[in-house]
């Protein structure tokens, strides 16, 4: 079955600090991977994919991930946090079907 | 093209009433999708649309619930009467055919409050 696991339902971090976000995956195949982010009471927009290629991919607003195979993970980065980027995050995978199966989400915020 | 358009952002009805929400997609996808999230989880897939063909449609989706995609352009939701556990964001999203990778355009959604 395919599944999507985010193991911290809410992450603290100082503004300036580096950030990583989990996202653990269940699929027999390759996966088509995706980051969302979602702000209070707004719909989800696209942070950045993983489909094939380089495991390291960039996305919009400074945001990186990293698809491991070995380790079914395909976790979110980002050097510097910003005030601006507490929201909430979602990771996505989409299989064989067109539907994409979402993590519960991880509730970011942001320390002055 | 402005992106996914969502009609109402908020309603609030009482219990036994019927509601209908709009999605407008990006005018070039043909492939829609209504998701329903409640409060503390991701979105659950409802149903989707390639053209007006409703190709999917998930258990979650009970008989009150129907969705429509006349012409293969906007889309409808409706839930008629309506229960407390109804209250959650629809969200609809588009994509284009074909383009597994390309993952979706979501709207902003209608939060919809069951009283």
């Amino acid at each position: 079955a395919q599944s999507v696991t985010q193991p911290d339902i809410h992450i603290t971090v100082s503004e300036g600090a580096s950030l990583e976000l989990r996202c653990n995956y269940s699929y027999g195949a390759t996966p088509y991977l995706f980051w969302y982010v979602q702000s209070p009471g707004q719909g989800l927009q696209l942070l950045l994919k993983y489909f094939s290629g380089d495991t390291l991919v960039q996305g919009i607003k400074g945001f990186e991930a990293e698809f491991k195979r070995s380790q079914s993970s395909f976790n979110l980065r980002k050097p510097s946090v910003h005030w601006s980027d507490a929201a909430e995050y979602f990771c996505a995978l989409g299989g064989a079907t067109n539907k994409l199966i979402f993590g519960t989400g991880t509730l970011l915020a942001v320390q002055p | 093209d402005t992106g996914v358009s969502q009609d109402p952002r908020h309603k609030i009805t009482k219990r036994g009433q019927n509601v209908t929400f709009r999605c407008d997609p990006i005018s070039e996808h043909n492939r829609l999708y209504w998701y329903r999230q409640t409060l503390g989880q991701g979105p659950e897939f409802l149903t989707y649309f390639q053209n007006e063909a409703q190709l999917e449609k998930s258990r979650l989706l009970s008989d009150r619930f129907s969705a429509e995609r006349p012409k293969g352009s906007f889309s409808t939701l409706e839930i008629q009467r309506t229960e407390q556990g109804d209250s959650a964001m629809y969200l609809c999203a588009s994509s284009p055919q074909g383009k597994r990778n390309y993952g979706y355009t979501f709207g902003s959604g209608t939060r919809l409050t069951v009283v």
